[in-house]
């Protein structure tokens, strides 16, 4: 079956420490987005791609990092200047540039400080 | 600049009984999308239905569908024949084009509604 995958599902972080969480795509889509969501809160975007080897801020990059190597892939680095890093963390992906196409969504990774 | 209001924090239903989610945007692109998801306590998010700016029919799937006022500028979701495992948070949201029909692809999201069906 197509879907999005995201790994770990659980993730701690210690202090100072940079973690990286996975989202991997076989549903042949361009378009791939990291949201972060807080307790109670709606989505808010971190970074998207459009295409391989390319990517954008969203609203809140600070303390972020992410890569487009493979197509598949759009693994979300939090590093230690993001000082507040609990949350849970949406990958999702869409068919591209086309406003009309729902994004469709991982089963999240929750971050957690140590 | 887009913006998402969800108004309800919560609401509560009886099961087998209709309800609404209210939903009010604003934008300034000449083309839109609005999109509901569902989210359960596990957190997946769950794609429910689209309707888009300039369709003349409101937008229907299943048990769902979207009561679209252009004018007022709201997307309602309703719920028909309630189920206790409707009960989650539900999000509206939005994603823009530009005049040449190409979007960035964000989505803007409300603060979402819990919805709570009782038996």
């Amino acid at each position: 079956d197509g879907g999005i995958t995201q790994s770990p599902k659980y993730l701690f972080r210690k202090e100072g420490q940079n973690v990286t969480l996975s989202c991997e795509q076989n549903l042949n889509h361009d378009a791939m987005y990291w949201y972060r969501q807080d307790p109670g809160q709606g989505l808010r975007l971190i970074y998207y791609s459009q295409i391989v080897n390319d990517f954008q801020k969203g609203d809140i990059a600070e303390g972020y990092s992410v890569s487009r190597e493979k197509k598949e892939s759009f693994p979300l680095t939090v590093t230690s200047a993001q000082k507040n890093p609990t949350a849970f963390y949406l990958c999702a992906s869409s068919v591209g540039q086309i406003w009309n196409q729902p994004q469709h969504f991982g089963d999240g990774t929750r971050l957690s400080i140590l | 600049a887009q913006k998402i209001t969800q108004t309800q924090p919560g609401m509560f239903v009886q099961e087998k009984e209709a309800v609404t989610l209210d939903c009010t945007y604003d934008t300034s692109d000449p083309s839109y999308g609005l999109f509901w998801y569902k989210q359960p306590s596990s957190g997946e998010m769950i794609f429910l239905i689209y309707q888009g700016s300039y369709d003349q029919q409101n937008a229907t799937e299943g048990r769902y569908s979207l009561n679209f006022q252009k004018a007022r500028k709201s997307a309602n979701l309703v719920i028909s024949a309630s189920q206790l495992g409707d009960s989650a948070m539900y999000f509206c949201a939005m994603r823009g084009a530009n005049a040449g029909g190409t979007s960035y692809g964000k989505l803007t999201f409300g603060q979402g509604t819990i919805l709570t069906v009782h038996p």
